[in-house]
């Protein structure tokens, strides 16, 4: 079984600051995929990321880009530059092998001050 | 906008009653994914469908059941409903039963009074 944990229940970071959340995995199937998700007080969830276990660079899109580290099993979120809109809550979420699943991590509260 | 849509937005029920909550995919997308979002759970897997087939469970309750219709889009549906039923339902879609992101809808927020 596969299994998500973020450690850091809230986060503070000023604006123009980066800042990184964590995420360490468990698995045992030697493929798996890595996302993030952000989900606004709105409620809706937005990908934001996505890492395979085979890649040998990591992802980035535009100011987010996910730090992994397979040997220490952790793929963690830096968004450079946040802005007040980057204030949400961040999953982080896994699946594995053949199936499309997603396991997810209870998340982190990032809140971006002036 | 994910181009996956639910409806109702929100729904408010009494206990033992049933519901259905409704899903379309993205355009295209032959995967339908349903989640619960809970604040005891946190976020779980309930139930995917490929093309109209069941391809995985999860955590899904007995009571809860689901289908995929041959246009794609998909309910959800939830009967004898108790106090813990009451949360945030995701539909999610992706275009392959193997992908590299799953887009979700906005969720249903179902409260049981």
């Amino acid at each position: 079984a596969q299994k998500i944990t973020q450690t850091q229940p809230g986060m503070f970071v000023q604006e123009k600051e980066a800042v990184t959340l964590d995420c360490t995995y468990d698995t045992s199937d030697p493929s798996y995929g890595l996302f993030w998700y952000k989900q606004p007080s709105s409620g809706e969830m937005i990908f934001l990321i996505y890492q395979g276990s085979y890649d040998q660079q990591n992802a980035t899109e535009g100011r987010y880009s996910l730090n992994f580290q397979k040997a220490r099993k952790s793929a963690n979120l830096v968004i450079s530059a946040s802005q007040l809109g980057d204030s949400a809550m961040y999953f982080c979420a896994m699946n594995t092998g053949t199936a499309s699943k997603l396991t997810f991590g209870t998340g982190t509260r990032l809140q971006v001050t002036l | 906008d994910s181009g996956v849509t639910q409806t109702p937005k929100h729904l408010i029920t009494a206990t033992g009653q049933r519901v259905t909550l409704r899903c379309s995919p993205r355009s295209g997308d032959l995967s339908v994914y349903w989640y619960q979002q809970s604040l005891d759970q946190g976020l779980q897997f309930l139930i995917q469908y490929y093309n109209g087939e069941e391809r995985a469970k999860g955590n899904i309750l007995e009571r809860f059941s689901a289908q995929q219709f041959p246009d794609l889009h998909s309910e959800l549906n939830l009967s004898s409903l108790e106090l813990g039923d009451s949360a945030l339902y995701f539909c999610a879609s992706s275009p392959r039963d193997r992908v590299v992101e799953q887009y979700f809808g906005p969720g249903t927020r179902l409260t049981v009074t």
